[in-house]
């Protein structure tokens, strides 16, 4: 049974700060990925990585970075958080890029930025 | 990225109602259309998916279309149930990742 996990499911921080969201997969997973999701504009894809050390931009990466040191590890940050991006973030993995594997979701942080 | 479009954004059925969620896309190209199901305060599961080289596929109470000419995809859900209730997720493969539309409410009320 395939197990996303992140480290938080609630976070609240001060615009400013650095802040760190981490997921964890223990199904071997090539590819991981880092979405947002806000009330009616659905998943948006930040970052995704198909290999350790490699990166790929989603469709809204900026104010964010990411971080894939090992395999099952995937890391998103927010060098200077700010109140726009108060938001529910969602980490997946999958064996192989789309088309072809199942996402699989973690639990979500909703990260609150005052 | 490709555009996907989701309609309508929230439905409301009475237990034991049909209920469908139609999809439209641009680029032609896309050849894998899946469906995510979310419960309250739960993470997004995929359903049910399809390929460009079929036109309907079922599982149980839950099909999906693909109208490859007129790019557009449907979720129907049959006999629907209170526990149906969720938000669903449409998406589409792009270059090599999933673009997701905005997500329909669905409220099967008892």
């Amino acid at each position: 049974d395939v197990k996303v996990t992140q480290s938080s499911r609630y976070l609240v921080k001060r615009t400013g700060e650095k802040v760190f969201l981490e997921c964890v997969q223990d199904m071997d997973h090539e590819n991981m990925f880092w979405y947002r999701q806000d009330p009616g504009l659905g998943l948006r894809l930040i970052y995704f990585s198909y290999d350790v050390k490699m990166k790929e931009k989603g469709d809204i990466p900026e104010g964010y970075s990411v971080s894939r040191e090992k395999k099952e590890r995937f890391s998103l940050i927010l060098e200077s958080a700010s109140t726009n991006q108060t938001s529910m973030y969602l980490c997946a993995s999958s064996l192989g890029l789309a088309g072809d594997y199942e996402q699989y979701f973690g639990p979500g942080t909703r990260l609150t930025v005052t | 990225g490709e555009n996907v479009e989701q309609h309508p954004s929230t439905l409301s059925v009475q237990e034991g109602d049909s209920a469908v969620i139609k999809c439209t896309y641009s680029d032609s190209a896309s050849n894998y259309f899946p469906w995510y199901k979310q419960e309250l305060g739960k993470r997004p599961q995929l359903i049910i998916d399809i390929r460009s080289n079929v036109g309907e596929k079922k599982d149980q109470r839950i099909a999906v279309t693909l109208n490859k000419t007129a790019k557009h995809f449907s979720l129907h859900i049959t006999e629907t149930q209170p526990e149906d209730s969720a938000v669903y997720f449409c998406a589409l493969k792009g270059d090599s990742t999933l673009t997701f539309g905005k997500g329909t409410m669905l409220l099967v009320s008892p």
